[in-house]
């Protein structure tokens, strides 16, 4: 069973400028999350769908990240404009149970984006 | 507001010797409880997960954790470590609508 795929592994952008990331979750995982990871702390969520619709976005920082599912499948998370304090790894993970339960269920991450802004 | 905490930012052990990650929550129900592993470069791989029933929760490479409702706690232990496990540990609770993770316990494997 292939795992969730995220590209690209690293970016290096300057700040202002605009970044995208993609994921490829599980096929048939119907709960796709996007978590930042800033150096020396826990993952944070930032967006959850279940198929191509938003169940909760409360810590995305609206301003400047946004993100989509189209199709419910594969999703992209962008930036725009980005800033220094956006330095981080971005993991992808997917889940298949449906609804919000699928928060007690296993979460199946991606090898991440690293991304630096200077 | 809940929250995870991992007191041990970094544990260094020995090769053949005993492990345990502390890791404790706070939350009004009982949660659901996951241990993850990061390896230098890698995604968080689950290690194992409490739901419910037995406290005592066994897990890939030979890891396990006992729930403890009492001390709000959700440790993880391993009998013998190998040089392998040298990575970085996240315990997180998902509650309703909510998944948290802690700050993560890096660990050092010495020969």
């Amino acid at each position: 069973e292939a795992g969730v795929a995220q590209s690209p592994r690293y970016k290096i952008i300057e700040k202002r400028q605009s970044v995208a990331f993609w994921c490829n979750p599980i096929s048939g995982h119907a709960t796709l999350y996007w978590y930042q990871q800033i150096l020396g702390q826990g993952p944070k969520l930032l967006i959850q769908f279940q198929n191509n619709g938003v169940v909760d976005d409360s810590q995305l920082p609206k301003d400047r990240f946004s993100a989509e599912r189209l199709k419910g499948v594969d999703s992209t998370l962008k930036i725009q404009p980005a800033k220094l304090e956006d330095s981080a790894v971005y993991l992808c993970a997917s889940s298949l149970v449906s609804g919000t339960s699928g928060r007690g269920n296993e979460q199946f991450f991606g090898p991440g984006t690293r991304l630096t802004v200077l | 507001a809940q929250s995870v905490t991992q007191p041990d930012i970094h544990i260094t052990v020995s090769e053949g010797a005993s492990l345990e990650l502390r890791c404790n929550y706070s939350y009004g129900a009982t949660p659901y409880l996951f241990w993850y592993v990061q390896s230098p470069g890698q995604g968080l791989q689950l290690l194992l997960k409490y739901f419910s029933g037995d406290t005592l929760v066994q897990g890939i490479k030979g890891f396990e954790a006992e729930f403890k409702r009492s001390q709000s706690s959700f440790n993880l232990r391993k009998p013998s470590v190998h040089w392998s496990d040298a990575a970085e540990y996240f315990c997180a609770v998902g509650t309703g609508n909510q998944f948290y993770f802690g700050t993560g316990t890096s660990l050092t494997v010495i020969p």
